[in-house]
């Protein structure tokens, strides 16, 4: 079946880059997400990229793919204390004609000051 | 504007009551998600309606009822709940979900609730 994986955390000092993975299983994928969770909120949608892209970058986002590997990472260039939270991985698959998202199980971002 | 609201924030209810949890979009999206989360966990799907019609329900106890009275709307209908129920139920929505490329889910920010 679908899995994504994900380490559990990350930890980084104020300016520095955090580089968050993910690796998924299903070669089908059409969007590959990431989502943003800070404490007690909802989930807020970062970005995505097509799964026949290789990479995006919106301002201090960096989202690599490898399609070959299965690999998925979020860069996050000079990362500020406000980038604390837990980030999810998400992909979406197709079953019986319809789109749903798989997750993984997230990776809380920890910034030191 | 992609924004789901939801209501209420947070939600305190006992093992006998019923109440409600309330989800809009005004986004002309025709999919709507209910997901529930518990701490540290990533979210669970509970129901998916497409075109306000119920295309999943993923095997969810019956004392979650779920509703969709037009497009734009999604409630919860909950009653005798269990503790364990205690968590973060999280809505989203989504273009669509049949066609490919309209699939990105938006979610709300999520009614916390506490079962005592």
């Amino acid at each position: 079946g679908e899995d994504v994986e994900q380490s559990l955390f990350l930890s980084v000092r104020e300016g520095d880059s955090s580089v968050i993975n993910c690796t998924y299983t299903d070669s089908s994928s059409t969007y590959l997400y990431w989502y943003k969770q800070e404490p007690g909120a909802g989930l807020q949608l970062l970005t995505y990229i097509f799964s026949n892209m290789d990479m995006k970058q919106d301002q201090r986002l960096t989202v690599l793919l490898n399609k070959k590997d299965k690999h998925l990472s979020l860069r996050i260039a000079d990362t500020q204390t406000g980038d604390s939270a837990i980030y999810f991985c998400a992909e979406t698959y197709s079953g019986a004609g319809s789109y749903q998202l798989t997750f993984g199980k997230g990776t809380k971002l920890s910034v030191i000051p | 504007d992609t924004e789901v609201t939801q209501t209420p924030k947070h939600l305190v209810m006992g093992m006998t009551n019923k109440k409600s949890l309330k989800c809009e979009q005004h986004m002309g999206h025709r999919a709507m998600y209910w997901y529930k989360q518990k701490a540290k966990k990533p979210p669970e799907l509970m129901f998916v309606y497409s075109y306000e019609k119920l295309s999943i329900n993923e095997s969810v106890p019956s004392r979650f009822s779920p509703e969709c009275p037009n497009s734009s709307l999604l409630n919860l209908h909950l009653h005798a709940l269990q503790p364990e129920d205690s968590a973060l139920y999280l809505c989203a929505s989504s273009q669509d979900r049949l066609a490919r490329g309209t699939e990105t889910q938006y979610f709300g920010p999520g009614t916390r609730l506490l079962v005592l």
